[in-house]
C-alpha cells in the first residue's frame, strides 16, 4: 500500500535557524513524485517544492530544499534561516504512478518559529 | 487570476440536509479533486475526475457524490449530511501530463453538520 508518514506532530525552531521536517514514504512504483505544501493558519494550501523519483539532484527552491534519500524512502524538507512567517502546518505528499495525478498526504507537521 | 475558487467558504447544516459544494478553476486543468481535511489525518481524497464527464472514487467516497459536466467545474454533493462529514473540504486541480506540476488548491470550505 502507498503511504506517507510524518512522525513529528509538532516542531519548534528559533528564528534564523534551520529546521528539518521528516517525511518517509512507501510505494512499489518506480516512478513517483514527492511534494511539500505549507498550510498557514489562514488555511490555504501553498505548494513549496517538488522532487521526482528519477531526479538525481535534491530539489531546492529559495530557502527550501528537499533531502531526498531514495534507498531509505525519505524526503525531508529543510527550511533554512527560519522566519516567523514560516509558522504553519507542513504536509508531505506523494503522487504515485498512473494517470490520475492523485496525491497521498501525510498527517502533517506543525512548525512554530520562536522569535 | 482566480485559480481555484470554492463556494461557499462556510456552511452549517443540520443532519439529513443536502448541499452542493462548487469548485471552479480557470487554468484549463484536466484533472480535478475533492479532499477532506480532518485534524491529525492530513488530506484524504474523496473523489476525483480526469476529464469532463468522468469521475472516480478516492479513499473516502461514502456519503458523497460528484459531477463534472464542464471542464472547469467540479461539484461535490452531500445527499444526507451526517455529523461525521463535519470537515474542511478542499478542491484542487492539475494538468494531466506534466508530472512535476503541483495540484492547485482552493481556499477550502468549512462545513459543520449539527
Amino acid at each position: 500500500a502507498q503511504k506517507i508518514t510524518q512522525t513529528q506532530p509538532g516542531m519548534f525552531v528559533q528564528e534564523k535557524e534551520a529546521v528539518t521536517l521528516d517525511c518517509t514514504y512507501d510505494t512499489s512504483d518506480q516512478s513517483y513524485g514527492l511534494f511539500w505544501y505549507k498550510q498557514p493558519s489562514s488555511g490555504e494550501m501553498i505548494f513549496l517544492i517538488y522532487q521526482g523519483s528519477y531526479d538525481e539532484q535534491n530539489a531546492t527552491e529559495g530557502r527550501y530544499s528537499l533531502n531526498f534519500q531514495k534507498a531509505r524512502k525519505s524526503a525531508n524538507l529543510v527550511i533554512s534561516a527560519s522566519q516567523l512567517g514560516d509558522s504553519a502546518m507542513y504536509f508531505c505528499a506523494m503522487r504515485a504512478g498512473g494517470n490520475t495525478g492523485k496525491l497521498i498526504f501525510g498527517q502533517g507537521t506543525t512548525l512554530q518559529v520562536k522569535p | 487570476n482566480a485559480g481555484v475558487t470554492q463556494t461557499p467558504k462556510f456552511r452549517v447544516l443540520k443532519t439529513g440536509q443536502s448541499m452542493t459544494l462548487l469548485c471552479a478553476q480557470d487554468m484549463n486543468h484536466e484533472y480535478m479533486y475533492w479532499y477532506r481535511q480532518d485534524p491529525g489525518m492530513g488530506l484524504r481524497l474523496i473523489h476525483y475526475s480526469v476529464g469532463e464527464g468522468t469521475t472516480a472514487k478516492g479513499e473516502v467516497p461514502d456519503g458523497y457524490n460528484v459531477s463534472r459536466l464542464k471542464k472547469q467545474n467540479f461539484l461535490l454533493g452531500l445527499e444526507s449530511a451526517a455529523p461525521s462529514q463535519t470537515s474542511v473540504y478542499f478542491c484542487a486541480s492539475s494538468y494531466r501530463t506534466i508530472s512535476n506540476q503541483p495540484q492547485h488548491f482552493g481556499d477550502g470550505t468549512r462545513l459543520s453538520i449539527l
